[in-house]
């Protein structure tokens, strides 16, 4: 069984704080590791695909880094509007010939305006 | 932009009987997943298909059965249904497996066992 963690489980913010939050992933038999945004009443949407040790992507306010030796990743927003007010899911990539993506529960973030 | 279409979107069932989700992925992409998402908690893996082929399963019950058909749509067959079964099942497609691997989701299906 693979274990993707979270953290935190969830988070307030206010309007204009930055902030960051982790997903931990096995560290080994890695090939991606996703990072989904999922707003209430809608489907998730991916954010980034990272397959690197050390990758960096940024999509606007938002960026992540990717440790595969040590099994993180961070996600950081910011200067948070409410309209990031979402959960942000991660899902690891297992390798091989069945690639499978084993997803984290998730960090509900709430920006308060 | 074409999405991932699944229907029906919404699914009544009573304990015991059958249900069949579908799944239509965006063109031109081969490789279909489905999760199912239960009352607060984080979706679970339980089946993909490649080239209309099985090529990943999860954690699926034997009660559920799925395949992919030559216009690449998928379905996902339930008997028996439980109480346990009410959850939300997400279908995503993606255009190259194993690839660059991202995920498209579908709105999701929404099925309550009764």
């Amino acid at each position: 069984i693979l274990n993707v963690e979270q953290s935190p489980q969830s988070l307030h913010v206010q309007e204009g704080d930055s902030t960051n939050f982790t997903c931990s992933f096995p560290s080994s038999n890695f090939y991606a590791l996703h990072w989904y945004r999922w707003e209430t009443a809608k489907s998730p949407e991916a954010l980034f695909v990272m397959t690197l040790n050390g990758d960096e992507k940024k999509k606007g306010r938002i960026s992540a880094t990717l440790n595969t030796k040590e099994g993180y990743s961070y996600l950081y927003i910011k200067g948070s509007q409410p309209e990031d007010s979402a959960t942000y899911l991660c899902a690891f990539g297992s390798g091989g010939s069945n690639y499978k993506l084993t997803f984290g529960k998730g960090t509900l973030l709430t920006v308060n305006p | 932009a074409a999405g991932v279409i699944q229907s029906p979107r919404h699914l009544i069932k009573e304990k015991r009987e059958t249900a069949t989700l579908k799944c239509y992925p965006i063109p031109r992409h081969d490789t279909v997943y489905w999760y199912q998402q239960g009352p607060g908690q984080d979706p679970q893996f339980l089946i993909s298909f490649y080239e209309k082929m099985q090529s990943d399963k999860g954690s699926i019950p034997d009660r559920f059965s799925a395949q992919q058909f030559s216009d690449y749509h998928s379905e996902l067959n339930m008997s028996s249904l439980e109480l346990g079964d009410s959850a939300l099942y997400f279908c995503a497609s993606s255009p190259r497996q194993g690839l660059t691997g991202e995920l498209f989701f579908g709105e999701g299906s929404r099925l309550t066992v009764l």
